[in-house]
C-alpha cells in the first residue's frame, strides 16, 4: 500500500471557476476525512466518511462545497465559484477504529 | 466538544538543546493525544500517540510525550535537537468515533 494519495498537488484557477480534488485513502481503511489548512494554522475539520456515508459535516463546508464517496473507496472534494478565500491546503486523511489518521500530502488550491 | 491549545507558535532552540513544545486540551471525555509533524509543503506525519496504558509515550525520531491528566497536558520533548528537527509541530484530540481536532501549530527553529 502507498498510503494516503491526493491529486492535483496543486491546483491554480481564476475566481469563480470550479474545482474537484481526489483522495484515495488507504484500501483497508474505512473512514476517510477532509481537512482544511491554511498558511499558519492547524488544520481544520471539513467533513468525513465512514464507508460512503458521509457522517459530519463543519460548519466551515459552506454551500459550495461538496464532498462524495461514492463506493467507499476513493473521495472527491468539489469546489464551485471558488473565491480568493478558499485558497489553502486540502488535506485527506484516512483511518478505522481509534487509529491514528493517516495524511496525504495535500493538495494546495491557488484562487487568483 | 474538545480542543487543544498549544502554547507557542514559535519555539526556537539551539542544536543539542532539550526541546519542549506544549500542548493542553480540553476533552469531556478521556481523549487520545497525538503528535504530528509537518515539513514543508507534505503532509502530516505521526510522531506519537496516547490511547490507554503507559503514560509517557516515545515516537520516532528521539520524541516522547506524557500525558498528564491532572493538567489537560500533553508536552513534547526531545532531549537533544538536530537541525533535521525544524519543522511544524501539531498536537491532536481525538475520542472515539469523533474526528481529529488539532492545535494552531508550533514552528520548531534549530539554531546551528
Amino acid at each position: 500500500d502507498t498510503g494516503v494519495s491526493q491529486n492535483p498537488r496543486h491546483k491554480i484557477t481564476k475566481r469563480g471557476q470550479n474545482v474537484t480534488f481526489r483522495c484515495d485513502p488507504i484500501s483497508e481503511h474505512n473512514r476517510l476525512y477532509w481537512y482544511r489548512q491554511t498558511l499558519g494554522q492547524g488544520p481544520e475539520f471539513l467533513t468525513y466518511f465512514q464507508n460512503e456515508a458521509q457522517l459530519e459535516k463543519s460548519r466551515l463546508l459552506s454551500d459550495r462545497f461538496s464532498a462524495e464517496r461514492p463506493k467507499g473507496s476513493f473521495s472527491t472534494l468539489e469546489i464551485q465559484r471558488t473565491e480568493q478565500g478558499d485558497s489553502a491546503m486540502y488535506l485527506c486523511a484516512s483511518g478505522s477504529g481509534a487509529n491514528v489518521l493517516t495524511f496525504g500530502a495535500g493538495s494546495r488550491l491557488t484562487v487568483l | 466538544a474538545q480542543s487543544v491549545t498549544q502554547l507557542g507558535s514559535h519555539v526556537s532552540v539551539s542544536e543539542g538543546a532539550l526541546v519542549l513544545l506544549r500542548c493542553n486540551y480540553s476533552s469531556s471525555v478521556p481523549p487520545y493525544l497525538f503528535w504530528y509533524v509537518q515539513y514543508p509543503n507534505q503532509g502530516l506525519q505521526l510522531l506519537l500517540k496516547y490511547t490507554t496504558g503507559a503514560t509517557l509515550v516515545k515516537g520516532i525520531n528521539g520524541f516522547e510525550a506524557e500525558f498528564k491528566k491532572s493538567e489537560t497536558s500533553f508536552h513534547l520533548t526531545k532531549p537533544s535537537a538536530h537541525m533535521s528537527d525544524a519543522a511544524e509541530y501539531f498536537c491532536a484530540v481525538r475520542r472515539l468515533g469523533d474526528d481529529m481536532r488539532f492545535g494552531a501549530g508550533t514552528r520548531l527553529t534549530v539554531k546551528p
